[in-house]
């Protein structure tokens, strides 16, 4: 599975955006990005992915640049609930073996007032 | 629906002793997976169970271990603890192991060994 860089840490001021980077210049072509989250003490939780296009759900949107080699995860309206470290991954979809797959050590955002 | 549940929340053990983890998945999902989080480390991938087969390994000494039931929950064993295993242990549910929408995490077992 192809690695990702992140930041470690960013701040934002609450109720702007917040645009987290993520460098994956080695992606492959079968691979999608995926974006979790985790609130302190708490699990991992599933936040968006996409292959070329740009995603847009309920929480984030997702901007994947044409090349695929970067991307970056817009929170459009932050509030202090989104202060949490944020995960950048690449791998297949469905793929079943997650073994090699690499979390690193994710971008710690903080949501400031 | 019901999350990912695991028992303990929090756990403390000495060293030398040996520890059981719980981990119940969501309903209908049959793979679960173990990591384990350190600070300096991220999430490191333990082992996946699906359908009570271990399906993939990752790089730990065989003093982790885990089990997968009938009913799809599972539990993971640490033998002979060290300073060292200290750290957030973390399942994720999923119905097939892909990483996917379903790929589910509880909220982790927080073990401190003294």
């Amino acid at each position: 599975d192809a690695k990702t860089t992140q930041p470690p840490s960013m701040d934002c001021a609450e109720g702007r955006a917040a645009n987290l980077p993520c460098n994956h210049s080695t992606i492959s072509g079968n691979e999608y990005v995926y974006w979790y989250r985790q609130i302190h003490s708490q699990g991992p939780q599933y936040i968006i992915h996409g292959l070329k296009n740009n995603e847009t759900n309920e929480m984030a949107s997702l901007i994947i640049t044409e090349d695929r080699k970067s991307s970056t995860l817009i929170l459009p309206h932050a509030t202090l609930r989104d202060t949490a470290v944020y995960y950048c991954i690449v791998r297949p979809l469905n793929a079943g073996n997650n073994r090699k797959l690499i979390w690193g050590l994710g971008t710690s955002l903080a949501v400031n007032p | 629906k019901a999350g990912v549940t695991q028992t303990p929340r929090y756990l403390i053990k000495t060293r030398g002793q040996q520890v059981t983890l719980s981990c119940s998945p969501i309903s209908g999902h049959r793979s679960v997976s173990w990591y384990q989080q350190t600070p300096g480390q991220g999430l490191q991938f333990l082992f996946e169970y699906f359908s009570e087969t271990q399906r993939n390994k990752g790089n730990f000494p065989g003093r982790f271990s885990g089990r997968q039931f009938s009913n799809s929950r599972s539990e993971m064993n640490v033998s002979t603890l060290e300073l060292g295993d200290s750290a957030l242990y973390l399942c994720a549910s999923s119905l097939g192991g892909g990483f996917d929408y379903g790929y589910t995490f509880g909220s982790g077992t927080r073990l401190t060994v003294v």
